[in-house]
């Protein structure tokens, strides 16, 4: 079974553009979560989809940030416009359930520079 | 308020030494769960255990046992005769409604 997808690895971009990452679930895991690592601190929480639902998504620094769960499949995290505290590394999750373990993807390192 | 406190920053060890991460959470939840992550410098998080808060049970899984303390909210991490392949950030998370609640991590070097 494929676990959690996370496109690009890396991502390299200047202050003032815009950077769509991308996370393909587990198949049949309706639970997707993005959070983020600045570097040096905690995980922190961004947002939680049910399906193609927003469940929760108090993380979400602010507006320069969009998700979107289209068809309750993959998911895509755009920041626009980036600025240079958006660096760190994203990454999404998935579960079965809530209480479940969440499955993490290997991370977007995003740099803004 | 939810929260979780690692506060080892980094500990060293050398190899085949038993080493303890400390975990203690903040929660108004009854209900609960507590998890650790491995991220291993390739960088992925790699799920090691999950326990509720109705099992106190500590539990053994080879070189690594956990100790789940509600009266002191802690959820500690023990590796037993640790070895090279040990090293990695370590994150304990504590997941109320919907959201986890990560760490800020524990970098563990086993020096062979």
């Amino acid at each position: 079974e494929a676990g959690v997808t996370q496109f690009p690895s890396h991502s390299v971009i200047e202050k003032g553009q815009t950077v769509t990452l991308r996370c393909d679930p587990i198949s049949g895991h309706d639970n997707l979560y993005w959070y983020r690592r600045v570097m040096g601190k905690e995980i922190k929480f961004l947002l939680h989809f049910v399906k193609e639902s927003k469940q929760d998504e108090s993380g979400m620094p602010n507006n320069r940030f969009l998700a979107e769960r289209t068809g309750g499949t993959y998911s895509t995290l755009k920041v626009q416009p980036a600025e240079l505290e958006d660096s760190g590394v994203y990454f999404c999750a998935s579960s079965q359930r809530w209480g479940n373990e969440q499955f993490f993807g290997p991370g977007t390192r995003l740099t803004v520079l | 308020a939810q929260k979780v406190t690692q506060a080892q920053t980094e500990i060293s060890v050398v190899e085949k030494e038993d080493v303890t991460l400390d975990c203690v959470y903040e929660t108004r939840d009854t209900t609960y769960y507590l998890f650790w992550y491995k991220q291993p410098p390739s960088g992925e998080l790699v799920f090691l255990i999950r326990r509720n808060s109705f099992d106190e049970q500590n539990e053994i899984s080879g070189r690594y046992s956990w100790n789940f303390q509600k009266s002191t909210s802690s959820f500690n991490f023990t590796i037993t005769a640790s070895q090279v392949v040990d090293s990695a950030v370590y994150f304990c998370a504590l997941s109320g409604f919907n959201k986890f609640y990560f760490g800020s991590g524990t970098k563990l070097n086993v020096k062979p």
